[in-house]
């Protein structure tokens, strides 16, 4: 079964830092392009970042540029996000998501860890 | 970036009845040199991580039953529900897979028993 599975969430304060993990498993990892996406509460979808399946390339949306490092070890198969200098506005679920085959559509996705950044 | 918008923002729907929701793209999302247009379909429960409907536009994920349906081209697109099921509500989401990798998502619609 084609799983994603994070960690590493919780509750820090502002200017502080957090490392959150993905385990893959049930597919070919370092075939795959990887994402994160957030959702603060009771709103939307935010990209955040995404990886080539080698490493090589990494990408960020602007409002994280600087501050967060996506990063993974393909011989793991496990997908990071470094995320230093938290501010309350970066509280949300995170979640990380598979590219799928087709169309770059994210077609596995895992439940997602809560960061909450609070005083 | 492309920015993307969805309409209507929630809709009130009984059992049985067809739901509509529309989305645009600030841009085109068709790709020109294989004619697919890049825009995905997401059904999101409360709790749960968004699930892949359609990609392309108009193709089903495997195991999406049919009375989910897409369509549209360019900037304009449309998601259907034929026949709404008890499972069906939820709020559901578009995303333009076109601007690589910034795939940007619409603002959601949310579907409600009427």
């Amino acid at each position: 079964e084609v799983q994603l599975l994070e960690s590493g969430g919780g509750l820090i304060q502002p200017g502080g830092s957090l490392r959150l993990s993905c385990v893959a498993s049930g597919f070919t990892f370092k075939n795959y392009f990887m994402t994160w996406v957030r959702q603060a509460p009771g709103k939307g979808l935010e990209w955040v970042s995404g990886i080539s399946g080698g490493g090589g390339s990494t990408y960020y949306a602007d409002s994280v540029k600087a501050r967060f490092t996506i990063s993974r070890d393909n011989s793991k198969n496990i997908l990071y996000l470094q995320m230093n200098n938290l501010r309350v506005d970066d509280t949300a679920m995170y979640s990380c998501a598979k590219d799928g085959p087709y169309g770059n559509a994210f077609d596995v996705w895992g439940q997602g860890t809560m960061v909450t950044v609070s005083s | 970036d492309i920015v993307m918008t969805q309409s209507p923002d929630s809709l009130a729907v009984s059992l049985g009845e067809r739901a509509t929701i529309n989305c645009k793209s600030s841009q085109s999302v068709l790709y020109s040199s294989n004619n697919k247009n890049y825009l995905a379909w997401y059904q999101q429960k409360p709790g749960q991580p968004p699930k892949l409907l359609i990609y392309w536009a108009s193709t089903r994920e495997s195991g999406v039953p049919d009375r989910f349906s897409g369509s549209g081209s360019g900037t304009d697109f449309t998601l259907i529900i034929s026949s709404l099921q008890p499972e069906d509500f939820a709020t559901y989401f578009c995303q333009q897979t076109y601007t690589t990798p910034e795939f940007t998502f619409g603002p959601g619609t949310k579907v409600d028993l009427k």
